[in-house]
């Protein structure tokens, strides 16, 4: 959606690195959302905040960790222990709809 | 736990015919229902939502979707695809409880190919 934008459109990394999955609103909503998206799998949910400093683990959180520190920023760092990462990531925002970011698309060589 | 089952992988439909996708789900209750389209390489857009009162909704791009209570369904419709349907479609539900705040859960998507 316009108001949500995701950065870098591709990311190549090697395996064993950290990587870290910007993606900023500027929609004024509370809640933001880290979605993962797999070949023939549809989306599965990472970690959610619902409010600054606050966050919660989804259903596929292993391997992954976020921050909150403003109401406008959410990025998910995707750390050495995540053991299939290469992925297409999406961020979204908004409670009772969701509108999602452009994606990025993460691979690990 | 809740789920969402899109029967269909692959449908291909004749440009100008009618369609129908199937989307049945899991939930105790009556959740917030989605339907999202997505184009290759591309985010998620909304094409319609259901929270509660008239079961036929309208959404955007001619779309309209049924929710049926009796069945745990709601099917996506159009009367007439567009070479440019051409896409993945999501069926997602979400926790009315909390409005859908803990997150959405989605089917597998159906990907929908357009004949001449």
């Amino acid at each position: 959606d316009g108001g949500i934008t995701q950065s870098p459109k591709y990311l190549f990394r090697k395996e064993g690195q950290n990587v870290t999955l910007s993606c900023e609103q500027n929609l004024n909503h509370d809640a933001m959302y880290w979605y993962r998206q797999d070949p023939g799998q549809g989306l599965r949910l990472i970690y959610y905040s619902q409010i600054v400093n606050d966050f919660q683990k989804g259903d596929i959180a292993e391997g992954y960790s976020v921050s909150r520190e403003k109401k406008e920023s959410f990025p998910l760092t995707v750390t050495s222990a995540q053991k299939n990462p290469t992925a297409f990531y999406l961020c979204a925002t908004g409670i009772d709809t969701q509108y999602f970011g452009p994606g990025t698309r993460l691979t690990v060589l | 736990a809740q789920s969402v089952t899109q029967p269909d992988i692959h449908i291909t439909v004749s440009e100008g015919a009618s369609l129908e996708l199937r989307c049945n789900y899991s939930y105790g209750a009556t959740p917030y229902l989605f339907w999202y389209v997505q184009s290759p390489g591309q985010g998620l857009q909304l094409l319609l939502k259901y929270f509660s009162g008239d079961t036929l909704v309208q959404g955007i791009k001619g779309f309209e979707a049924e929710f049926k209570r009796s069945q745990s369904s709601f099917n996506l419709r159009k009367p007439s695809v567009h070479w440019s349907d051409a896409a993945e479609y999501f069926c997602a539900v979400g926790a009315p409880s909390r409005g859908g705040a803990d997150g959405l859960t989605f089917g597998k998507g159906t990907h929908l190919i357009i004949q001449p």
